[in-house]
């Protein structure tokens, strides 16, 4: 069974500091994809990356970047000089391949409350 | 709209009432959704469709629910005999079929329907 621990429930942090979410995630599959959600207070989900268990390449996207240890099951997200903007809640996914359903699995989200 | 459509928004029932909940998902995603998501909960999953057929519906907590796409596009998520625990919101997604029938990408949410069973 697949399942995504993001043990921080909530952050507090103020505006400029950089934060780091984490993602510790467990599968007996070797291809997998991992994701990253947003949900502002509007509630939409909004995708912000997808992974795959054979790219382990960091990635950065403007002020976002996202660390994947395949060695310690961690899928991490930093934001540089948060913003105000940034106050979510964000969700790390974890979806099986092969002998899978691709169906992602949640976890519990965390918080991010970016003060000004 | 471009994007994943809701309604309603919000629904307030009486305990014992039926509710119906309908996703009209993005032009051309095959696959689509259900998932439900608690307060301080991320979304937990319900069901899965890839056109018409409920290709997963591992996700559904008892025979009160119960979802149906009849023509692969939109989609009805029916609650028979709703209860106070079934209160939440209802997200609705859906996703492209990548080649070869992996669904890998990224699902696209709507803004769920918000259901409060007095």
């Amino acid at each position: 069974a697949q399942k995504v621990t993001q043990a921080q429930t909530e952050i507090s942090v103020v505006e400029k500091e950089d934060v780091t979410l984490d993602c510790v995630y467990e599968t007996r599959d070797t291809t997998y994809y991992l994701f990253w959600y947003k949900q502002p207070p509007s509630g939409e989900l909004v995708f912000l990356i997808r992974r795959n268990s054979f790219d382990e390449q960091n990635e950065i996207s403007g002020r976002y970047s996202w660390n994947f240890q395949k060695s310690t099951s961690s899928f991490n997200f930093t934001i540089t000089a948060s913003q105000v903007v940034d106050s979510a809640v964000y969700f790390c996914a974890l979806s099986e391949a092969p002998g899978g359903s691709y169906i992602p699995t949640f976890g519990r989200g965390t918080s991010l409350i970016v003060h000004p | 709209g471009a994007g994943v459509s809701q309604t309603p928004s919000n629904k307030v029932t009486e305990k014992g009432k039926y509710v119906e909940l309908r996703c009209d998902p993005i032009s051309g995603h095959t696959a689509l959704y259900w998932y439900r998501q608690s307060l301080g909960q991320g979304p937990e999953f319900l069901i899965y469709f890839q056109g018409t057929g409920a290709a997963d519906d591992s996700g559904l907590p008892n025979d009160r629910f119960f979802a149906v796409r009849p023509e692969g596009s939109v989609s009805t998520l029916k609650i028979q005999r709703t209860e106070r625990g079934d209160s939440a919101v209802y997200l609705c997604a859906s996703s492209l079929r990548l080649a070869g029938g992996a669904g890998t990408g990224e699902l696209f949410f709507g803004e769920g329907s918000r259901l409060t069973v007095l």
